[in-house]
């Protein structure tokens, strides 16, 4: 199993400003995976890390808005930028790893956008 | 369209008392499916992964089972605790392209136990 932190664990941000959200992990992992889950809703990736190149977005986001860096095999940012209320939403990082892709998950960040 | 739709969506039952919940999917070609727990404010947390092969698979007081005839799951929960209340999430992986795979998941029932 891997171990994930993230750092905020939450987070109260004012309408136009920018958040960088940390996940770190405890072993090297090669994909590292940033999820968003807005309240009642499930799971919805919003983007795969992998290190050394850039991130890959699935449909309806955006570079410009998700930035997102990978620099090392146990490290990455997500940043949360130009920030709305509609971006209120917990923030999961997470990896896979195992025989059958397991995934592992951070304990989110809780973000609030006035 | 690949979807996985859980039921039911709440479910508040008493401690000790067992409770099974649904997953239904329309996901192909199916790779395997999983189950996770998420307390609230936290991540969430595997309970189990299931391939197209296993039609049953226990993880102590948690069983979930697999029909990929009917693309049926359900995980079922015996003697239920407290530290049961949480959101139950089914998401069933799809491979394509070669190597690549995709999660589709489910919005969850979300189980209170009571004392």
């Amino acid at each position: 199993s891997a171990v994930i932190s993230q750092k905020p664990s939450r987070d109260i941000c004012q309408r136009g400003t920018s958040l960088t959200i940390q996940c770190q992990v405890d072993s090297q992992v090669t994909m590292m995976f940033w999820y968003r889950q807005q309240p009642g809703q499930s799971l919805t990736l919003i983007a795969t890390a992998n290190q050394g190149s850039e991130a890959t977005y699935e449909s309806g986001f955006v570079i410009d808005k998700f930035p997102i860096s990978r620099p090392n095999l146990t490290f990455s940012t997500l940043t949360v930028s130009n920030m709305s209320p509609e971006d209120s939403s917990i923030y999961l990082c997470s990896v896979s790893s195992g025989s059958y892709n397991e995934q592992f998950f951070g304990p989110g960040t809780r973000l609030t956008v006035l | 369209k690949n979807q996985v739709e859980q039921s039911p969506q709440s479910l508040i039952i008493l401690e000790g008392k067992n409770c099974t919940l649904q997953c239904n999917y329309t996901v192909s070609p199916f790779s395997n499916l999983r189950w996770y727990k998420q307390d609230t404010g936290r991540g969430p947390v595997s309970l189990t992964i299931m391939t197209f092969s296993e039609n049953t698979k226990s993880n102590g007081r948690y069983t979930a089972t697999l029909d990929a005839d009917t693309k049926q799951s359900s995980l079922h929960i015996t003697a239920s605790q407290l530290s049961d209340s949480a959101s139950y999430i089914c998401v069933v992986i799809f491979s394509y392209a070669g190597n690549n795979r995709k999660l589709i998941w489910g919005l969850g029932t979300s189980l209170a136990v009571n004392p």
